[in-house]
């Protein structure tokens, strides 16, 4: 059973950069899923902000722009956000997910199984 | 991006009841696969979401049966069709056809 556990400060000044690390375990980040960061300021909705493969692909949301970089340490079976220039609207609770989804080249065709695990979450306040 | 719309965004169910939730979205989340990439989350109070249902109709490993998804074009529905006291909490609907990953607002399930 694969489980995510986040770390990482719970205050960044503004202009600063968040940085949050998803420690893996129950499972190697190198099968067959998607790694995904997903956030929920307060009182609001939920808000996904990145996704990445153990080939290094990435997605990212448009939404943030150039500030988001997310990246894969195999040898530690972890993944980072990097949030770079936060303001106070990026005071939120992050989480890290489990995205099942992946590409059989035997079949040429897409599997996807949902958003199967979440980690339960930090809380990063953006203030001076 | 696609934007998911749910209603409604409170819902009030006596326990035993059934319950409806509703998510419209903008534009068909039809893969090339043959699937529709609409999935439910339930996000009880103070935890992280939980997946209810993938790929619009497809139960996950261990919700009960009570739940169920349907749906096709761009209307998609999460039906409870008898509440219990752990199903209180905030419903998602969220699509995955297209970065990026969207969800709705939400909808609020409380009992009367």
């Amino acid at each position: 059973q694969v489980q995510l556990q986040e770390s990482g400060p719970g205050m960044v000044k503004p202009s600063g950069t968040l940085s949050l690390t998803c420690a893996v375990s129950g499972g190697s980040i190198t099968g067959n899923n998607w790694w995904s960061w997903v956030r929920q300021s307060p009182g609001g909705g939920l808000e996904w902000i990145g996704e990445i493969y153990h080939s290094g692909s990435t997605n990212y949301n448009p939404s943030l722009g150039s500030r988001v970089t997310i990246s894969m340490d195999k040898s530690k079976n972890q993944f980072s956000l990097s949030l770079r220039s936060v303001t106070a609207a990026d005071t939120a609770v992050y989480s890290c997910a489990k995205v099942f989804r992946y590409f059989d080249h035997t079949f040429d065709r897409e599997y996807y199984y949902g958003v199967d695990v979440w980690g339960r979450g930090t809380t990063v306040t953006v203030s001076s | 991006d696609i934007v998911l719309t749910q209603s409604p965004l409170s819902l009030s169910v006596t326990p035993g009841e059934p319950a409806s939730i509703s998510c419209r979205c903008s534009q068909s989340p039809l893969h090339s696969n043959g699937y529709n990439y609409v999935d439910w989350y339930l996000q009880r109070p103070g935890q992280s979401p939980q997946l209810l249902i993938y790929l619009a109709s497809n139960r996950a490993s261990g919700v009960p049966d009570r739940f169920s998804g349907s749906g096709s074009g761009t209307d998609f529905t999460l039906k409870i069709s008898r509440v219990e006291a752990e199903d209180v909490g905030v419903y998602y609907c969220m699509q995955a056809v297209q970065s990026p990953i969207t969800f709705g607002q939400g909808t609020r399930l409380e009992f009367k």
